[in-house]
């Protein structure tokens, strides 16, 4: 079946710090990556995607690219800030499917 | 991006009673929505897959009969938590699938916070 692991949290950085949050994932095929954004008290909102190897996908400084080689989609950003402050989910979603299948989420602090 | 919207962002209710959260595509046809459950400071779990004019599949280990979804139209999903109890509280999300030819996405509801007293 599919899986996506994430690095635990919770991630303190001060800002201005270089962010990466790792993720690897197990699946059948060839999946589409997203990373998904969660802010205090909200839903989910589309952060990026990639969907075949060496896509890179990118938004508001955010970047991963999909390493099949390693089966890793890692979210990186070279400057975090205060407002970054959220947690992160990676997930995937194999072809014909319609599901998708959640790491468990990485919580960003970033302070002053 | 798509919007989905969900109504109420936040209910209290009473032991026993039921909820209906909405869940709205509000600027697309969806024929696929989904419904999760999220605990504090964990993933989001599926609760149910639902498809319009059709039945809800659901989950393992998700009560079909406590649950009850209904998939009236493409642009509306609707849960409802009948005879709720306090270990039903909990944050629910919904979301909506848009597939195109190129693309597939969910574009997620803001939530609803359930308590039940």
């Amino acid at each position: 079946g599919n899986s996506v692991t994430q690095m635990e949290g919770p991630v303190t950085l001060s800002e201005e710090a270089f962010l990466t949050i790792n993720c690897t994932y197990t699946a059948t095929g060839y999946p589409s990556l997203f990373w998904y954004v969660q802010y205090p008290g909200e839903g989910l909102q589309l952060l990026l995607k990639a969907t075949k190897a060496d896509d890179k996908g990118s938004n508001k400084g955010f970047e991963a690219t999909y390493r099949k080689e390693t089966t890793s989609f890692h979210l990186e950003k070279g400057s975090v800030q205060v407002s970054d402050s959220a947690v992160y989910f990676c997930a995937l979603i194999t072809g014909g499917g319609n599901k998708l299948t959640f790491g468990t989420g990485t919580q960003l602090k970033v302070e002053l | 991006g798509a919007v989905v919207s969900q109504h109420p962002s936040r209910v209290i209710c009473k032991s026993g009673t039921s909820v209906k959260i909405e869940c709205r595509s509000l600027d697309f046809q969806a024929t696929t929505m989904f419904w999760y459950r999220q605990f504090p400071k964990q993933s989001l779990m599926l609760m149910a897959t639902s498809n319009e004019g059709s039945k809800a599949t659901y989950e393992q280990g998700v009560e079909k009969d406590k649950f009850l979804i209904n998939h009236a139209s493409l642009t509306l999903s609707t849960l409802t938590v009948t005879s709720a109890h306090p270990e039903d509280s909990s944050f629910y999300i919904c979301s909506a699938s848009y597939q195109d030819r190129d693309s597939y996405e969910q574009y997620f509801g803001p939530g609803t916070r359930l308590t039940v007293t």
